[in-house]
């Protein structure tokens, strides 16, 4: 069975400093990564995924994520935070091989709080 | 944000009464998803639809029904729910390929009395 862990609850950074929000995940083979944001009484909204090739996975709003297969983690990463990414962020995890299940399996979430 | 839409975005119910939420996508997507995600914990999947067909059930219990019509349409159906049952209830869809992304709906907040 797959897993996602989000060790932290909360992230706090600085405006205009680098942040990283630490994903990790457990999956047999060949993984499917995802991050989304939730903003307050809002859905999911998909920032980026890592399908294959490149590890480094650029996506929505300046947002980045590096794939580390040796160490089972998909980052989330930004050079410079704003104010306005303070939101909830789910890693979420997927076998690669087709395996007849399309669930998706998400990380608890890490509250990323930006101050000014 | 329009892609998947849900109704209504809010709902408040006694636990004899009977509601349907609802889910649209205008993705030309075939498969559909219904989560819940409740206060400090992470999203459960509920029901899992490709092309109309219910292929995922995790266990949710009878007093949750869902109904796919098309594959643009989802509804749950609730019955005789227990305050427990208070969450936001997230509708998905996506394309039916293994890599393909799931577009998420704003959710209905239901509150169960």
């Amino acid at each position: 069975a797959q897993s996602v862990a989000q060790p932290e609850d909360q992230v706090n950074v600085a405006e205009g400093n680098p942040l990283t929000v630490k994903c990790t995940y457990s999956v047999s083979g060949n993984p499917y990564l995802f991050w989304y944001v939730q903003y307050p009484n809002r859905g999911l909204q998909f920032l980026l995924k890592y399908i294959t090739g490149d590890n480094l996975v650029k996506g929505s709003y300046g947002f980045e994520a590096e794939f580390n297969k040796s160490q089972t983690s998909f980052h989330l990463k930004k050079p410079s935070a704003l104010v306005s990414d303070s939101a909830l962020y789910f890693c979420a995890v997927r076998p690669g091989r087709d395996t007849g299940r399309r669930a998706l399996t998400f990380g608890s979430g890490t509250r990323l709080q930006v101050q000014p | 944000e329009t892609g998947v839409t849900q109704t209504p975005r809010h709902l408040v119910m006694g636990m004899t009464n009977k509601k349907s939420l609802k889910c649209e996508q205008h993705l030309g997507h075939n498969a559909m998803y219904w989560y819940k995600q409740s206060a400090k914990k992470p999203l459960e999947l509920m029901f899992v639809y490709n092309f109309k067909e219910q292929t995922e059930n995790n266990s949710v219990p009878s007093r949750f029904s869902p109904e796919c019509p098309n594959s643009s349409h989802l509804f749950l159906h609730l019955h005789t729910l227990q305050p427990e049952d208070s969450a936001l209830y997230l509708c998905a869809s996506s394309g039916l390929a293994v890599q393909e992304t799931q577009y998420f709906g704003p959710g209905t907040r239901l509150l169960v009395l």
